[in-house]
């Protein structure tokens, strides 16, 4: 079982909001990690978003606009990237990312938003 | 404005050495922690390792064996090895800085090489 689960792909209307989920794979606590969320754009680098822990730990890029903000749902055990007021812009690919076992970072295996 | 710029072989022969070199502008790379990412044609991210001045390094666990990185602050440049390269390892690759020396994860990214493995 993957770390990080991400569903593959993810559709929504400009304007309307999008949440993507990064569930953290089962005996894993998602309230004990600080999770980094990345934006990919075909043909260019990844850049980051934020990382969220909790409201209290909670950075949000340099650049980045308001309506990208972070959650998690405990109950699901899964960190969220909440996008709200979708622009034709935000089409792109979306990765989480913990710091695991204290050795080494892991990536989700990203999530392709359309915006219809 | 930091500019991070991979370079390297765009081919390398199964079984060989891949090894890549980021140039590094507008800082000095003794600062920062200096992170490693691939990423296969049309695949998801994988995270390789990263490398701090102290010499201190951490690795993805699958590639642990296989894998070099190291600093050259004299001439500002951060360095790659994989040994024994098969196929599985054709991906473009990343590198990242961190933002500061207080934190480890990549911020600002090159915007990578495609390396090739091919006979």
């Amino acid at each position: 079982q993957a770390v990080l689960t991400q569903p593959a792909s993810l559709s929504a209307s400009p304007g309307a909001s999008a949440s993507l989920t990064c569930t953290l794979r089962s005996g894993l606590n998602v309230a004990t990690y600080r999770i980094y969320w990345y934006q990919q754009k075909p043909g260019s680098p990844p850049q980051f978003l934020l990382r969220y822990k909790s409201d209290s730990d909670y950075q949000l890029g340099s650049g980045v606009p308001s309506r990208f903000s972070a959650s998690k749902d405990t109950s699901a055990n899964a960190g969220i990237l909440l996008i709200s007021g979708l622009q034709s812009e935000d089409e792109a690919d979306y990765y989480c990312m913990i710091w695991f076992n204290s050795a080494f970072y892991v990536f989700g295996s990203g999530t392709r938003l359309a915006v219809l | 404005q930091v500019q991070l710029q991979e370079s390297g072989p765009g081919q390398v022969r199964p079984s060989e050495t891949l090894s890549l070199t980021c140039s590094v502008s507008g800082g000095p790379i003794g600062d920062y922690y200096w992170t490693w990412i691939r990423q296969p044609p049309g695949k998801g991210l994988e995270w390789i390792g990263n490398v701090f001045k102290s010499g201190n390094s951490f690795k993805n666990p699958s590639l642990k064996s296989r894998v070099e990185m190291s600093l050259d602050t004299s001439n500002n440049q951060v360095s790659l090895q994989v040994n024994s390269v098969t196929a599985a390892d054709t991906a473009i690759y990343f590198c990242a800085r961190s933002l500061s020396t207080s934190v480890t994860y990549p911020f600002y990214w090159g915007q990578g090489t495609l390396v090739t493995v091919s006979s």
